[in-house]
């Protein structure tokens, strides 16, 4: 079976601090992807990564940065001096072949990023 | 303009009635999704379908039902609502084949009472 699990279920912050949102999966496909998605206040669902299980180059776009071990199964998310406009709920996602190849997304539950100016 | 566009984006109505959402795409991608979001829950997937002819259930179809009129529509039926089913509904594309990203739409807010 495949899962995702997000332990934190909400992280509260002061501006500028530095925030890690962990992500953990199961899954016994050998070939699989992990998303990140952002879902602001205003309810829509932004993409942000993806990354196959083939490439465990950590990644940085900016602020945000991702940590993919697959020793570990973890996915992690960092948002260097965060701001505000991070405050959001935070998603994490596995696709594979477990999933029947359809392509389908399993979420985990989310994680709400409170950033207090 | 958005990419995915569905409609209603708000909606109340009362037990046992018939609703549909719509999901339309501009994106030209022939995958496409309905997930539900409740709170705690994270996504979960209702139906999909890989082209106009190709209909899958997903993990949570009981009490739904789809149409997929054309490759940039793909509509969400709820035949006779309760209120177990209020929630956030997210229609999604992808491109074949998997593991690509998902692009979603706004999202229907559904309510019945």
């Amino acid at each position: 079976a495949q899962k995702v699990t997000q332990a934190q279920t909400e992280i509260s912050v002061v501006e500028k601090e530095d925030v890690t949102l962990d992500c953990v999966y199961e899954t016994r496909d050998t070939t699989y992807y992990l998303f990140w998605y952002k879902q602001p206040p205003s309810g829509e669902l932004v993409f942000l990564i993806r990354r196959n299980s083939f490439d465990e180059q950590n990644e940085i776009s900016g602020r945000y940065s991702w940590n993919f071990q697959k020793s570990t199964s973890s996915f992690n998310f960092t948002i260097t001096a965060s701001q505000v406009v991070d405050s959001a709920v935070y998603f994490c996602a596995l696709s594979g072949r477990g999933s029947g190849n359809t392509g389908k997304l399993i979420f985990g539950q989310g994680t709400t990023l409170q950033v207090k100016p | 303009d958005a990419d995915v566009t569905q409609t209603p984006r708000n909606r109340i109505t009362k037990t046992g009635k018939r609703i549909m959402l719509e999901c339309s795409q501009t994106k030209g991608h022939d995958r496409m999704y309905w997930y539900r979001q409740d709170p705690g829950l994270g996504l979960r997937l209702i139906y999909y379908s890989f082209d106009v002819k190709d209909i899958n259930k997903g993990e949570i179809s009981d009490g739904y039902s789809v149409s997929r009129q054309a490759q940039a529509k793909f509509s969400l039926s709820l035949e006779s609502a309760i209120p177990n089913q209020t929630a956030l509904y997210f229609c999604a594309t992808s491109q074949t084949p998997p593991g690509y990203e998902q692009f979603f739409g706004p999202g229907t807010r559904l309510t019945v009472l």
